[in-house]
């Protein structure tokens, strides 16, 4: 199972982008990146997930590079009910690897 | 509403006792895992079944275990409770058994007195 290695935790201003990058130097082959979004006291819920180089949904977008070591997650314009955990993942969706988190990236949005 | 419902909601109980958390997957999933999580600390990954077959094991303790039924609904049994087993147990479901997207429950929070 990669290794993820992301910020404890990042300061934002409403409106602006923020990216989170994280860093997966292990990462195989049949692996995707997955990407978490936790509020207090509530279950994680997906946001997006790519292999290699980029991927754009309503709610965020994934870059890859092509060593596909890392990978940056990227929150348009947020508001202050994106303050949340961010989790990355890494895994072999066909095989048995088993949803393994990290510590996550804590995310605060200031007004 | 993800599709996957756990209950109860709640459940206070003394220390020593015994518990039973339950996990209804969204339908067609295959795939359940459970998790725990203390205040203010990371998901920690517990167990995962697979179609009724336990796939892979985490930091689950010896007091705990589970069970995926025919029906796919799964349990999880908390015996001999401490203090710390106070925490959010969330169950979650897939389609795959692989790291693809699941889907959370709301989870149930254990307090132990």
């Amino acid at each position: 199972l990669a290794k993820t290695t992301q910020p404890i935790s990042m300061d934002s201003y409403e409106g602006q982008e923020v990216n989170i990058t994280c860093s997966h130097n292990n990462i195989a082959t049949n692996d995707y990146i997955t990407w978490y979004q936790q509020f207090p006291s509530q279950g994680p819920r997906f946001i997006i997930q790519g292999y290699k180089t980029k991927v754009t949904n309503e709610v965020a977008s994934l870059f890859i590079p092509a060593d596909r070591k890392s990978s940056t997650l990227s929150l348009p314009r947020v508001s202050l009910s994106d303050t949340a955990v961010y989790y990355c993942l890494v895994g072999d969706i066909t095989g048995n690897t088993p949803l393994v988190f990290g510590k996550g990236t804590r995310l605060s949005v200031i007004a | 509403d993800s599709g996957v419902t756990q209950t109860p909601k709640h459940l206070i109980t003394a220390t020593g006792q015994r518990v039973t958390l339950r996990c209804s997957p969204r339908s067609g999933d295959l795939s359940v895992y459970w998790y725990q999580q203390s205040l203010d600390q990371g998901l920690q990954f517990l167990i995962q079944y697979y179609n009724g077959e336990e796939r892979a094991k985490g930091n689950i303790l010896e007091r705990f275990s589970a069970q995926q039924f025919p029906d796919l609904h799964s349990e999880l049994n908390l015996s001999s409770l401490e203090l710390g087993d106070s925490a959010l147990y969330f169950c979650a479901s897939s389609v795959v058994w692989g790291s693809g997207e699941a889907f959370f429950g709301q989870g149930t929070r254990l307090t132990v007195v």
